[in-house]
């Protein structure tokens, strides 16, 4: 699976848009980008996910660049409710995904009200 | 739907004991895993199954036993607790018929190792 890098930590101001970057240089041509947050002591939540094209959600939007080397997770209107860690995970689509996700360390995202 | 249900919340242990997590699913998921996340770090997963009867291990498996005798059901045993087992630990399931990696997580069990 591809190495990501994320900023360790973010702040943005309430109903502002929060724009995550993850970085995925290493990418291969089968694997797609994954967003998943967690709030404080709650289980991950998945958010968005795609592979080229632009996706956005009820949540978030995923930009993609077009040698898919990076990407950005939008939440237009951030509430202090974002507040979380934001994981970016690459990984090749299968069904169901058994055999697990690889979390790093993802980015503290701080709404500041 | 419950989703996935974990039990119990927290638990203390001394080291050398033994104890079973338990995780439920109400989703008919064939696909279930257990992870476990240290503090600051992100999870890591530690066994994970595709199927009644079906375990493999994942990133982080000793200490951790698995079986999965039905869909619904995938306790995690740990066999003799070690202080290196503190963490918090997280079941999740997700489908076979599914096309990307949603993985819904139960709310956690905070386990401490004395």
């Amino acid at each position: 699976d591809a190495k990501t890098t994320q900023p360790p930590s973010m702040d943005c101001a309430e109903g502002r848009a929060a724009n995550l970057p993850c970085n995925h240089s290493t990418i291969s041509g089968n694997e797609y980008v994954y967003w998943y947050r967690q709030i404080h002591s709650q289980g991950p939540q998945y958010i968005i996910h795609g592979l080229k094209n632009n996706e956005t959600n009820e949540m978030a939007s995923l930009i993609i660049t077009e040698d898919r080397k990076s990407s950005t997770l939008i939440l237009p209107h951030a509430t202090l409710r974002d507040t979380a860690v934001y994981y970016c995970i690459v990984r090749v689509r299968s069904g169901g995904g058994a055999d697990g996700l690889t979390f790093g360390k993802g980015t503290h995202l701080i709404i500041q009200p | 739907n419950a989703g996935v249900t974990q039990t119990p919340k927290f638990q203390v242990l001394k080291t050398g004991q033994s104890m079973t997590l338990q995780c439920a699913q109400d989703m008919n998921h064939e696909y279930m895993s257990w992870y476990r996340q240290d503090p600051g770090m992100g999870l890591r997963l530690i066994h994970y199954s595709v199927g009644a009867g079906i375990t493999d291990q994942g990133e982080v498996p000793n200490g951790y036993n698995v079986s999965r005798s039905t869909t619904e059901d995938f306790p995690l045993r740990l066999l003799s607790a070690a202080p290196s087992q503190t963490s918090v630990y997280f079941c999740a399931s997700s489908s076979p018929a599914g096309t990307y990696y949603e993985q819904y997580f139960g709310p956690g069990t905070r386990l401490t190792v004395t």
